[in-house]
């Protein structure tokens, strides 16, 4: 049974870096899954970020491209998140999830982290 | 705005059958592109429901079901049960976003 453990700051303040892990257990980030990060603000829906292959590859939600960075750590099973220049608006609880294959569905989730951007 | 368009809300009786729908257009759902659909309950990570269009993972009641046409899904819940009070999202891929995630804007559905 594969599991997801978000972790990191649950406090950014405005203009700074957002920077969240995603530890993998029970299964290898080195196997044929994508890995996808996938936020929610308080009340609202879901908003893909972005997602990652163990080689490195990636693919990007064009409205955040410009302000993230998803990264992998085969030595370590995890995945990292980058979200440069926040702001209010990227207050949100963030999810890390295991993507099946390219194009598949997120078939395991992480609990979700709340990450609030205020100073 | 969501590239995906799902009904603010639905709602049922216990027993009752209801469906809840997804458009799209012809860059993503149209183009071909799988749907799958996720249960989020109150407070909880989303899980997946129905996968591939019609395709329910291990441990989902076939009360679920899932129905893909042209550029439009739809998800039926069939003897509505008060457990089933969640929001359902719709999600799929958009050829005109760099191969982008798109989801819908999420259903509630109010088990009466």
């Amino acid at each position: 049974q594969v599991q997801l453990q978000e972790s990191g700051p649950g406090l950014v303040k405005p203009s700074g870096t957002l920077s969240l892990t995603c530890a993998v257990s029970g299964g290898s980030i080195s196997s044929s899954s994508w890995w996808t990060w996938v936020r929610q603000p308080p009340g609202k829906g879901l908003e893909w970020i972005g997602q990652i292959f163990h080689s490195g590859s990636t693919d990007y939600n064009p409205s955040l491209k410009s302000r993230v960075s998803i990264s992998v750590d085969k030595s370590k099973n995890k995945f990292s998140l980058r979200l440069s220049s926040v702001t209010a608006a990227d207050t949100a609880v963030y999810y890390c999830a295991r993507v099946y294959s390219y194009q598949s569905r997120a078939d395991y989730w992480g609990q979700g982290t709340l990450v609030t951007v205020s100073s | 705005q969501s590239v995906l368009t799902q009904p603010p809300s639905v709602s049922g009786a216990p027993g009752q059958r209801v469906t809840m729908s997804c458009t799209g257009s012809s860059s993503n759902i149209g183009a071909g592109y799988d749907v799958h659909w996720y249960q989020q309950l109150p407070g909880t990570a989303p899980k997946v429901l129905i996968y591939a269009n019609s395709n329910r993972p291990s441990g989902v009641p076939d009360r679920f079901s899932g129905f893909k046409s042209g550029t439009s899904a739809s998800l039926a819940i069939s003897g509505l049960q008060a457990e089933d009070e969640a929001d359902y999202y719709c999600q799929s891929y958009d050829s005109s976003l760099s191969g982008s995630w798109v989801f819908g804007g999420g259903t509630k559905l109010t088990v009466l």
